[in-house]
């Protein structure tokens, strides 16, 4: 079984504070996602990362693969209320199978005004 | 927005009763996927499809079975739905199931409660 460690599970923090999100295994991936998730919703992908040492931006959002293909992380920068979700990682390629997805349990984030 | 509802959005059923979960795609997309998503446990992977008539089963297929008759829609049903089966259930397809981009997209999710 093919494990991703998420961490924190909970982050609360205040508008305009910087935070970082970490996704870890013990196995390699083929590639790693990022997705977001309101409540009552699905989740909704955010980003892709296919290359060891590959870094992503999407506006205030750094996504990071490491060198190894192993752990990923995400930074955001000046959070807003609006970053609030959960946010939740996800690996393809475990156990050599790309067909099925290993995801982490989510770190929940709330960002308050 | 990728193109994908899901049927009933709400559900209360009585332990015992088959219940039957749709999910239907406008995207022709190959491959498509039934999760459950629990407090503390995250999203698991019941069953997936590869193609028509072609499924898999996930990491907690007991209890659930799937069919697809067409590309389009993907069914998932509890055969005798029991407590433990209380949970939020969530489609997703994917364009790229068999490759390292297998980016999916999920619908909005059916919530299921079982008394």
């Amino acid at each position: 079984t093919q494990l991703l460690e998420q961490s924190p599970q909970f982050l609360s923090i205040q508008e305009g504070e910087n935070l970082t999100v970490y996704c870890n295994s013990s196995s390699v991936f083929s590639s790693l996602q990022w997705y977001r998730q309101e409540p009552g919703e699905g989740p909704v992908l955010l980003v892709t990362v296919v290359t060891g040492g590959e870094v992503k931006k999407l506006k205030r959002l750094t996504f990071q693969f490491g060198d190894a293909r192993k752990d990923s992380s995400l930074h955001i920068t000046a959070a807003q209320p609006g970053d609030t979700g959960l946010y939740l990682c996800a690996g393809a390629g475990g156990g050599g199978s790309n067909y099925k997805l290993t995801f982490g349990k989510g770190t929940l984030l709330t960002v308050n005004p | 927005d990728a193109g994908i509802t899901q049927s009933p959005r709400h559900k209360v059923t009585e332990t015992g009763t088959p219940v039957t979960l749709r999910c239907h795609q406008t995207e022709n997309h190959r491959y498509m996927y039934w999760y459950r998503q629990d407090p503390g446990h995250g999203l698991r992977l019941i069953h997936y499809s590869y193609g028509v008539k072609d499924t898999d089963k996930g990491e907690v297929s007991d209890g659930y079975s799937v069919s697809r008759s067409k590309t389009e829609d993907f069914l998932l049903t509890l055969e005798s739905a029991t407590s433990s089966q209380t949970s939020v259930y969530f489609c997703a397809i994917s364009g790229f199931g068999g490759t390292s981009r297998n980016e999916q997209f999920f619908g909005p999710g059916t919530r299921l409660t079982v008394l």
